[in-house]
C-alpha cells in the first residue's frame, strides 16, 4: 500500500523536553532504519531494526536517544532532555533485505529545539 | 569506516543539457552497493540508481547513468536531457553488503536546472 510515513511532520520543542517521533514502515518490510540529517549534511545512520530487535544501534549519539519497535512494524524514536544540537530532520527508511537492498524513505520529521 | 565524498556542493545546468555529479568513496571491502538518491524540497529521498560493486557494467536508468570506476573508487552520476524536475539535492551513498546494510551518505550536491 502506502509508502513510509512519519509523524509529526514538524515538531518544535523547548530545550530539556522529551520528544517522540513515529515511523510507519511499508507493510511487510522487516528492516527499519533511522537516520538524522543536519542542515547542509547528508543523512547519518542512527539505528537499525530487524524485526523487533535493534540489531545495530551504533549510530545513536548518546544515551538520551532510544528507539523501539515492539511489534516489528511501527517504530518510535525517543529523545530525552533535548538539546539545541538535536535540531535536525529525522528520516526513517524501511526495506526488504535481499530485494535489491533498496531502502524506502519517509518524508522525515523536522525537529526544532528552541 | 567507509566514507563518501561529494566535492561539488552546488551545480547548475541548462534544461536539455547533460550534467555529471562526482562521488568518491573509501572502503576496504569488496562486496558493496553504491546508490544515488535525489532529495527534492519535500525532503523525500528517492532512489535514482543503484550499482552492485561486483558488476562491471555501468547501471543505467532512462536519462540517468553512472560511471563506476572500482579501482579508483569513483561513482559519478550523469543526467542527460536535464529537466526542470531534476532540480534537487543529490546524495551519493555506500552500503556494505551484510551486517546492518546501513547507508553511508556524502554531503550532497545541490543541482539546479535552469530554463
Amino acid at each position: 500500500g502506502a509508502g513510509v510515513s512519519q509523524t509529526p511532520s514538524n515538531k518544535v520543542t523547548e530545550k530539556g523536553k522529551y520528544v517522540e517521533l513515529r515511523c510507519d514502515p511499508i507493510s511487510g518490510h522487516t528492516a527499519l532504519y533511522w537516520y538524522r540529517q543536519s542542515l547542509g549534511q547528508g543523512p547519518e545512520f542512527l539505528i537499525y531494526f530487524q524485526g523487533t530487535g535493534a540489531a545495530d544501534d551504533s549510530g545513536l549519539p548518546n544515551d538520551r536517544f532510544f528507539a523501539v519497535r515492539p511489534e516489528g512494524s511501527v517504530s518510535t524514536l525517543k529523545i530525552q532532555r533535548t538539546e539545541r544540537g538535536d535540531s535536525a530532520v529525522y528520516l526513517c527508511a524501511s526495506s526488504l533485505r535481499g530485494l535489491h537492498n533498496e531502502q524506502f524513505f519517509g518524508p522525515g520529521t523536522r525537529l526544532t529545539v528552541l | 569506516a567507509q566514507t563518501v565524498t561529494q566535492s561539488q556542493p552546488e551545480m547548475s545546468v541548462q534544461e536539455a543539457e547533460t550534467v555529471t555529479l562526482s562521488c568518491t568513496y573509501d572502503t576496504s571491502e569488496n562486496n558493496y552497493y553504491l546508490f544515488w538518491y535525489k532529495q527534492p524540497p519535500s525532503r523525500q529521498m528517492i532512489l535514482v540508481i543503484r550499482q552492485e560493486a561486483y558488476k562491471q557494467q555501468n547501471a543505467t536508468e532512462n536519462r540517468f547513468s553512472v560511471n563506476f570506476q572500482k579501482a579508483a573508487k569513483s561513482f559519478s552520476l550523469k543526467i542527460s536531457d536535464s529537466q526542470l524536475g531534476d532540480t534537487a539535492m543529490y546524495f551519493c551513498a555506500f552500503m556494505q553488503k551484510g551486517g546492518s546494510e546501513k547507508l553511508v551518505f556524502g554531503k550532497g550536491t545541490k543541482l539546479t536546472v535552469n530554463p
